[in-house]
């Protein structure tokens, strides 16, 4: 099974500030990773697709780079909406697994 | 507008069954995969099962091999999951997504509200 380690697990910021989270596959997984937002109590929602590709609707302050092992998604400027837990996804081979999560929280 | 709507969620005792089921809408169901994701209290997101369009192909992880039953029906816009054997590790919230296009290589691009299964007793 491919491992997707995330880092950091918790992070604290400012509104406004550039934030970057990065996700490790153990395994080649080409660019077949994506990453979810998820706020207290609700469903997850698609950010990025393909390592790179923006959701449709999701703000172009979100952005995702790297082609394996490491992949990161950065918010260029937090927003307050922004505060949630997120979770990258490997969608090369089953078992289709998710990274263990950042949290994001206000400084 | 897509909607996927989860029920079937409740209390069972451990080794008991349960049947989830997720309708959908919005969306022509038979041109996509579908899969469910569960959530343990407090905990991250796991994927369960996939399946494909036709319903050919299904998949499981490792933690629920030989209980569940991933099934659809494209007559009638439903996705289910027939849980059997449960554990009290099953408890969790149980997340109906849909693929975009196939689950394999694509992404999960909408998700239902969730529905919750407690195993206990």
């Amino acid at each position: 099974d491919i491992q997707l380690t995330q880092s950091p697990s918790f992070l604290s910021a400012s509104v406004g500030d550039r934030v970057t989270i990065t996700c490790r596959a153990s395994q080649g997984i080409s660019s077949y990773l994506a990453w979810y937002q998820q706020k207290p109590e609700k469903a997850p929602k698609l950010l990025i697709y393909a390592a790179s590709t923006l959701q449709s609707g999701v703000p172009s302050r979100f952005s995702g780079s790297g082609s394996g092992p490491e992949f990161t998604l950065t918010i260029s400027s937090l927003q307050p909406e922004d505060f949630a837990t997120y979770y990258c996804q490997q969608l090369n081979s089953y078992p289709l697994t998710f990274g263990g999560g950042t949290k994001v929280e206000i400084k | 507008e897509v909607q996927l709507l989860e029920s079937g969620g409740g209390l069972v005792q451990p080794g008991g069954s349960l049947r989830l089921s997720c309708a959908a809408s919005g969306f022509t169901f038979s041109d996509f995969s579908l899969a469910w994701v569960r959530q343990a209290p407090g905990k991250g997101l796991e994927w369960v099962s996939a399946i494909g369009g036709s319903g050919g192909g299904p998949q499981y992880a490792d933690s629920v091999k030989g209980r569940f039953t991933i099934s659809r029906d494209n007559s009638k816009n439903t996705l289910s999951l027939q849980m059997n054997s449960l554990r009290a590790e099953d408890t969790a919230v149980y997340y109906c997504a849909k693929c975009s296009g196939s689950c394999y290589s694509g992404a999960f691009d909408f998700w239902g509200q969730g529905t919750l299964v407690t195993v206990s007793s």
